[in-house]
């Protein structure tokens, strides 16, 4: 597709509950990174993919946090038993390699809230 | 600690006048900076960036200044047009060396910009 898609765009759990959130990168980019910004605050540093390697996870804030890129396309981030401080936007990105100066490009976010 | 610093969090300009957004960071090893605008319920959209080397990088009506010494950066947009509204966010990036490093964002800076 033209841009980043996520999906679902909003997802409401109960506390405890798993979820799985969705990034379709743009076609032939081989970086993928998950941010998660919480309300007043920039986006933080989750993951980073290159093509199905994740080469760097040092942001996941716990072990209930896991995220994965099988064919080194389309990536979905797991949270479980999740937390209401989990409650946040979940933004993926991505790029090509060595484009840093282009920018990555953002998806318009998955909302969780945890209620 | 934050590495990336955006100490203001609002700024109101007039339309056709120059708006200023200020950034600072602490780690001398970040390589890249770049700027991002930010609509309500949107991803982040990449705007303009600037390698540490240089010190300017003008596109169109958006400069950004780089004060490697003082580890400062800012962004200039002239003249300012309402559509400029938005959250400004700084983000700097860490470089794995060789790979794609990750981005470290500041809390952003909300312009308003008045007909």
């Amino acid at each position: 597709g033209a841009g980043v898609s996520q999906s679902p765009r909003y997802k409401v759990a109960k506390r405890g509950q798993d979820v799985a959130l969705r990034c379709d990168p743009i076609s032939g980019h081989v970086s993928l990174f998950w941010y998660q910004q919480a309300l007043g605050q920039g986006p933080e540093f989750l993951t980073y993919f290159q093509n199905e390697a994740q080469l760097d996870k040092s942001g996941l804030p716990s072990d209930r946090f896991f995220a994965e890129r099988p064919e080194g396309s389309v990536s979905t981030l797991k949270i479980q038993r999740t937390q209401q401080e989990d409650s946040a936007v979940y933004l993926c990105a991505s790029s090509l390699t060595g484009t840093v100066n282009y920018g990555y490009t953002f998806g318009s976010g998955t909302r969780l809230t945890v209620v | 600690d934050q590495q990336v610093k955006q100490n203001s969090p609002s700024l109101s300009v007039q339309e056709g006048r120059i708006s200023i957004l200020n950034c600072d960071y602490t780690n001398s090893m970040f390589d890249y900076f770049l700027w991002y605008k930010k609509y309500p319920a949107e991803g982040p959209t990449f705007l303009i960036s600037i390698s540490s080397i240089k010190d300017k990088n003008e596109d169109g009506r958006f400069t950004v200044f780089l004060n490697k010494s003082a580890k400062h950066l800012s962004l200039h947009i002239v003249p300012s047009q309402p559509g400029d509204s938005a959250v400004y966010f700084c983000a700097a990036r860490r470089n794995y060396g060789g790979s794609q490093g990750n981005l470290i964002f500041g809390k952003g800076t909300k312009l308003s910009v008045k007909p």
